[in-house]
């Protein structure tokens, strides 16, 4: 149980696109699901915190109108990289947190997004 | 907000010996503690994980420890095998709220 599928795997965009990254917990209610940047050879850094149905909230320095995170249903949380440019070329990794069962978040298997 | 600092950067153990990996965290209100495991372009994996009202934790060959006093917990592996050579880290967050991840320990155990 506890699956996380995340989609795409990987997606190359030209700089001034958009590109959006679904996130869906397959056999359990997400009520949380984190967003997570990790760029080679670096940690996970937390960007946002999505709770179904109402706003995420952003960790300091994360652009909220560039990362647009929407977590509609408590099985899909979407992050839309806006304009992206080359230094948004990371491995983008969503998390989810059944809550009220346990603290333990569980991974998508990531994104690698690169921008030429 | 919390900071947590993880030592060493890179590890290198025979296989067969012991690695330790220690994180120290600054929030005491930080109450859960979990380790992952990460290999190269994979999804990190939750190995163990520790809650404050809990100063050690075992699963086969892993262990974990932690001192609420001293904002530290460490990670125990023994009998190391190549198959453990990944990088770990540690993170600590207040009831499952904004995990910060330490920076990672890249693990190399030699056959």
């Amino acid at each position: 149980g506890a699956v996380v599928s995340q989609h795409p795997s990987w997606v190359i965009c030209k700089s001034g696109t958009s590109v959006k990254i679904e996130c869906r917990s397959l056999d359990f209610q997400a009520t949380t699901m984190f967003w997570y940047r990790q760029f080679p050879k670096q940690s996970l850094m937390l960007m946002a915190t999505s709770n179904e149905g109402s706003k995420a909230t952003y960790e300091q320095g994360v652009e909220k109108d560039k990362f647009l995170i929407n977590h509609a249903s408590l099985t899909l949380s979407t992050l839309t990289v806006t304009s992206a440019h080359p230094e948004d070329s990371s491995f983008y990794i969503c998390s989810a947190v059944e809550r009220g069962v346990s603290y333990e978040q569980y991974f998508g298997p990531g994104t690698r997004l690169t921008v030429t | 907000g919390e900071n947590v600092e993880q030592h060493p950067s890179t590890l290198s153990v025979q296989e067969g010996d012991s690695a330790v990996i220690k994180c120290t965290y600054s929030d005491s209100a930080s109450n859960y503690f979990p380790w992952y495991k990460q290999e190269l372009g994979k999804r990190p994996q939750l190995i163990i994980d520790i809650r404050s009202n809990v100063g050690e934790k075992k699963d086969q060959r892993i262990a974990v420890t932690l001192n609420k006093t001293a904002k530290h917990f460490s990670l125990h592996i023994t009998e190391t095998q190549p198959e453990d050579s990944a990088v770990y880290f540690c993170a600590a967050t207040p009831y499952g709220q904004n995990f910060v991840f330490g920076p990672g320990t890249r693990l190399s155990v030699l056959p």
